[in-house]
C-alpha cells in the first residue's frame, strides 16, 4: 500500500508557483522521498528526490520537513504544460526497491 | 534522463488471443524492470518486477501465468498477455533502473491495450 497521502485535486495560475503537499508520517530513516508526474496517457515523469536536505533541479524544489513526516514539491513559474497528476512516493533508496503508487494529486495550472 | 521505449504504443487483439509488449532500455543496461497497470483514473498499480536472468516476481493477485514477464537480456523485458479478455483492457507501462545505486526509475510510454 502507498505510504503517502496528498490532496486529490488543486489548481494555481499560470505564472504563479505551485506548491504541492504530500503527508508522510510513518517514512521510515532509510525511505527517500520521490515525486513523479504523469501527464495524461503518457508514462511517469521523474522530477525530484530526496532524503532530509531540501533539494533543487531544474524542474522543482522539494522541501522536507526537519521530522521528515511531510515534504512540499514546488514549481516556482507553473505553465499549462505542468499540468499532470504528481504522485508523491517514498522508497528506500537503491535499485531494486518497488516504486508503490498512491492517488496522487491532479494538478490544473489555469491560464 | 534515460530514455525507457515501449513497443507497441497501442494494440487491439481479439479475446482468447495474446499479446506480448516489449520495454527496452534505450540507452543503459537495466537490471531490474517494473510493469504496472493503470485503468482509467486510477493510479498505477505495480504488477510484477522482473529481473534480468531470473523468474520474475509478481504481486499479490496478479496471475503469473496470465501475464507471463520475460526480462532476458539488461536492456529487454517483454510482458505477454495470454488469452487476453477485455478486462485486460488497461494501460500497460514498464519502468527501468540503471544498474545497481540506480535512484530514478524511467518509465516507458506505455502501451494502450484493449481486447475486443
Amino acid at each position: 500500500d502507498a505510504k503517502t497521502t496528498q490532496p486529490p485535486s488543486m489548481d494555481c495560475a499560470e505564472g504563479r508557483a505551485a506548491n504541492l503537499p504530500c503527508n508522510h508520517s510513518t517514512i521510515s530513516g532509510n525511505e527517500y522521498v520521490y515525486w513523479y508526474r504523469q501527464i495524461h496517457s503518457q508514462g511517469p515523469q521523474y522530477i525530484i528526490h530526496g532524503l532530509k536536505n531540501n533539494e533543487t533541479n531544474e524542474m522543482a524544489s522539494l522541501i522536507i520537513t526537519e521530522d521528515r513526516k511531510s515534504s512540499t514539491l514546488i514549481l516556482p513559474h507553473a505553465t499549462l504544460r505542468d499540468t499532470a497528476v504528481y504522485y508523491c512516493i517514498v522508497r528506500v533508496g537503491g535499485s531494486s526497491y518497488k516504486l508503490i503508487f498512491g492517488s496522487g494529486t491532479r494538478l490544473l495550472v489555469r491560464p | 534522463g534515460a530514455v525507457v521505449s515501449q513497443h507497441p504504443s497501442w494494440v487491439i487483439c481479439k479475446s482468447g488471443t495474446s499479446v506480448k509488449i516489449e520495454c527496452r532500455s534505450l540507452d543503459f543496461q537495466a537490471t531490474t524492470m517494473f510493469w504496472y497497470r493503470q485503468f482509467p483514473k486510477q493510479s498505477l498499480m505495480l504488477m510484477a518486477t522482473s529481473n534480468e536472468g531470473s523468474k520474475a516476481t509478481y504481486e499479490q493477485g496478479v496471475e503469473k501465468d496470465k501475464f507471463l514477464i520475460n526480462h532476458a537480456s539488461l536492456t529487454l523485458s517483454t510482458l505477454t498477455v495470454t488469452s487476453a479478455h477485455p478486462e485486460d483492457s488497461s494501460f500497460y507501462i514498464c519502468s527501468a533502473e540503471r544498474g545497481t545505486g540506480g535512484f530514478e526509475a524511467f518509465f516507458g510510454q506505455g502501451t494502450r491495450l484493449t481486447v475486443v
